[in-house]
């Protein structure tokens, strides 16, 4: 079925580790982002990305980059993983019309 | 001040009420605006998005008041199967970048 997929749906860290989350799509949608949710709170925008090749930081990028080298794919890499990146990540794309979501990957860092 | 603020709730009513949840949204130049459902562990839905004049779809009724910066969403003949949590959300800018408030819970007992 068409959508978004995320790699991994689980997973924990060990402070200073690092990691990379995969967000797929294939409805060949231009935009993509990277959100995460913390608990009573709203998503929060990491990192976009407008198209291929390009990316750009949204409200809270610090500890973590992205790459969108092919457009089907959006990459969101902790370096040095840290408790305070304990949270559900959410990955979306948008062709301009709508979003789709992915399921989510729950992140715990100890 | 955040840039959508919502009451958390929790909103707990009785099967076949009707329910109302407002949110404000800071920034005058926002150009969208949607209201998501998000089951408890899930990722986001789109319910519906919300137009100035005022939309319906079913039991859902959403309105929009551009010169107050509020939105509001009315839920008629409560379902049990409508409790979970209502995200107002706004789209700022062509990068069809979302800005989420925190949510408001709903439980609809029997």
């Amino acid at each position: 079925n068409a959508g978004v997929t995320q790699t991994p749906k689980f997973r924990v860290l060990k402070t200073g580790q690092s990691m990379t989350l995969l967000c797929a799509q294939d409805m060949n949608h231009e935009y993509m982002y990277w959100y995460r949710q913390d608990p009573g709170m709203g998503l929060r925008l990491i990192h976009y990305s407008v198209g291929e090749g390009t990316t750009a930081k949204g409200e809270v990028p610090d500890g973590y980059n992205v790459s969108r080298l092919k457009k089907q794919n959006f990459l969101l890499g902790l370096e040095s993983a840290a408790p305070s990146q304990t949270s559900v990540y959410f990955c979306a794309s948008n062709s301009g019309y709508g979003y789709t979501f992915g399921s989510g990957t729950r992140l715990t860092v100890v | 001040r955040k840039e959508v603020e919502q009451d958390p709730g929790p909103f707990n009513v009785p099967e076949g009420a009707t329910v109302a949840f407002n949110c404000t949204y800071s920034n005058s130049a926002s150009q969208s605006f949607f209201w998501y459902r998000q089951d408890c562990r899930k990722e986001p839905k789109l319910l519906m998005s919300v137009y100035s004049s005022g939309n319906e779809d079913g039991r859902f009724t959403a309105q929009l008041n551009r010169a107050s910066q509020y939105i509001s969403l009315l839920i008629r003949d409560s379902k049990l199967s409508d409790s979970a949590t209502y995200l107002c959300v706004v789209r700022m800018d062509s990068s069809y970048k979302l800005i989420f408030g925190s949510g408001t819970r709903l439980l609809v007992r029997p």
